[in-house]
């Protein structure tokens, strides 16, 4: 099966500085990477994904890169702001029975210091 | 709000208890999802059902019964849990195309069990 590692488990970075989080997968198969992002108390939401057909997807402060050679993808977000403090999660995923199967990584706690 | 809401938001149970949690989505969506998130641990998916069709995960135990009625609502029964069993119980939606394109997950704010 699908196995994903994300690296840092956490990572502070102070208020206006760039924060990059990175994953890898195993499956070749898989195609759809999205990121989650979870605030205490709450489930995880969806900030942005990519798909295997594109190299590199943007909005706004938040962008995403996927290498589908060394099989890698990362989060990258610009200009932090306190309310960007929170765990992220990447996921990578195929299809199963037409179903999302999305595999996640372990978190990543960023911490942004006003 | 989210779209998808879960309920109770907390709850106790002992081991000889059985209890319900309850997933409901105003999304529109077609497919339903139950996953477990425990600390340092990835997200575990539990149970799917999608286009009518139920997709389990063989290493769920038993004492976990998934129930879901129509496609807005999906059920998790609960009996003689384990200790172990405690964390965070996460439902999600998603709308399905036949043709497998994955569309994005829309996640509920959980319930927090635990077992005593």
């Amino acid at each position: 099966g699908e196995n994903v590692e994300q690296h840092p488990s956490t990572l502070s970075v102070q208020e206006g500085d760039s924060a990059v989080i990175k994953c890898t997968y195993s499956d070749s198969a898989s195609n759809y990477f999205p990121w989650y992002k979870q605030e205490l108390g709450k489930g995880p939401q969806l900030i942005i994904d990519i798909r295997s057909n594109v190299g590199e997807k943007k909005d706004q402060r938040i962008a995403v890169t996927l290498n589908k050679t060394a099989k890698h993808f990362s989060l990258h977000i610009t200009e932090t702001q306190p309310e960007d403090s929170a765990v992220y999660f990447c996921a990578a995923s195929d299809t199963v029975f037409g179903a999302n199967n999305l595999f996640f990584g372990t978190g990543t706690r960023l911490t942004v210091i006003p | 709000e989210t779209g998808v809401t879960q309920t109770p938001r907390h709850l106790v149970m002992g081991m000889t208890n059985k209890k319900s949690l309850k997933c409901e989505q105003h999304l529109g969506h077609n497919a339903m999802y139950w996953y477990k998130q425990s600390a340092k641990k990835p997200l575990e998916l539990m149970f799917v059902y999608s286009l009518e069709e139920r997709v389990e995960n063989n290493s769920v135990p038993s004492r976990f019964s998934p129930e879901c009625p129509n496609s807005s609502h999906l059920f998790l029964h609960l009996h003689t849990l384990q200790p172990e069993d405690s964390a965070l119980y996460l439902c999600a939606s998603s709308q399905q195309i036949r043709t497998g394109k994955n569309s994005p997950l829309h996640f509920g704010n959980g319930t927090r069990l635990t077992v005593t």
